[in-house]
């Protein structure tokens, strides 16, 4: 079945780096756009970036643009997200999900994997 | 502070139905774009509710249903079960955000 497994959380300091992954299956993973999302402690959810299919389109929420970056390896079904200059608010647990529809506005967001925690503290 | 809004919390009794609601403005829901829901049973995952307004996938029972009107949305849940106590998001997209999908605040249901 369609599944998404999240690693690479873990306690990191602030102004630290941080690469989370992603490991997909149960799906041709090259024919979809993907998204991180993450949710604070006890707080919502926000989208933090997308990747189109073959890479050439990403884009980030402004609360994390210039310090993330997302990419995904087809050959091995993977999507990742590099974390840098990391700070206390972006303590979240972190999911990927698949984009349904591309990139585009009316895009929802499914499967989601089981998350990863990521802790920003000194 | 979320860009979509809704109630902190709803109740209802088994068997009772209950509605949440999720209230944008004119750059998302107002704007005309759709209106998805997924529930988050404690300590898990988002899963996909509704999808396009008032859609549903399939596997999702029919006591789940959505709307959406003007600059809001509503996700009813008829027939209340206690599998059903759960967080429950609104998602949309807002086009003043440099073009971003957005969530609303989350609705803690509890089932009395």
């Amino acid at each position: 079945q369609v599944q998404l497994v999240e690693s690479g959380g873990g306690l990191v300091k602030p102004g630290g780096s941080l690469r989370l992954s992603c490991a997909a299956s149960g799906f041709t993973f090259s024919d979809y756009y993907m998204s991180w999302i993450r949710q604070a402690p006890g707080k919502g959810l926000e989208w933090v970036s997308y990747i189109s299919s073959s890479s050439s389109y990403t884009n980030y929420a402004d609360s994390v643009k210039g310090r993330f970056t997302i990419s995904r390896d087809n050959a091995k079904n993977s999507l990742y997200l590099q974390m840098n200059s990391l700070r206390a608010e972006d303590t979240a647990v972190y999911y990927c999900a698949r984009n349904r529809i591309a990139a585009r506005p009316l895009n929802w967001f499914d499967p989601w994997g089981q998350g990863t925690l990521v802790t920003v503290s000194s | 502070q979320s860009v979509l809004t809704q109630p902190p919390s709803v109740s209802g009794a088994p068997g009772q139905r209950v509605t949440i609601s999720c209230t944008g403005s004119s750059s998302n829901i107002g704007a005309g774009y759709d209106v998805h829901w997924y529930q988050q049973l404690p300590g898990t995952a988002p899963k996909l509710l509704i999808y396009g307004n008032s859609n549903r996938p399939s596997g999702v029972p029919d006591r789940f249903s959505g709307s959406k009107s003007g600059t809001s949305a509503s996700l009813a849940i008829s027939g209340l079960q206690a599998e059903d106590e759960a967080d429950y998001y609104c998602q949309s997209y807002d086009s003043s955000l440099s073009g971003s999908w957005v969530f609303g605040g989350g609705t803690k249901l509890t089932v009395l």
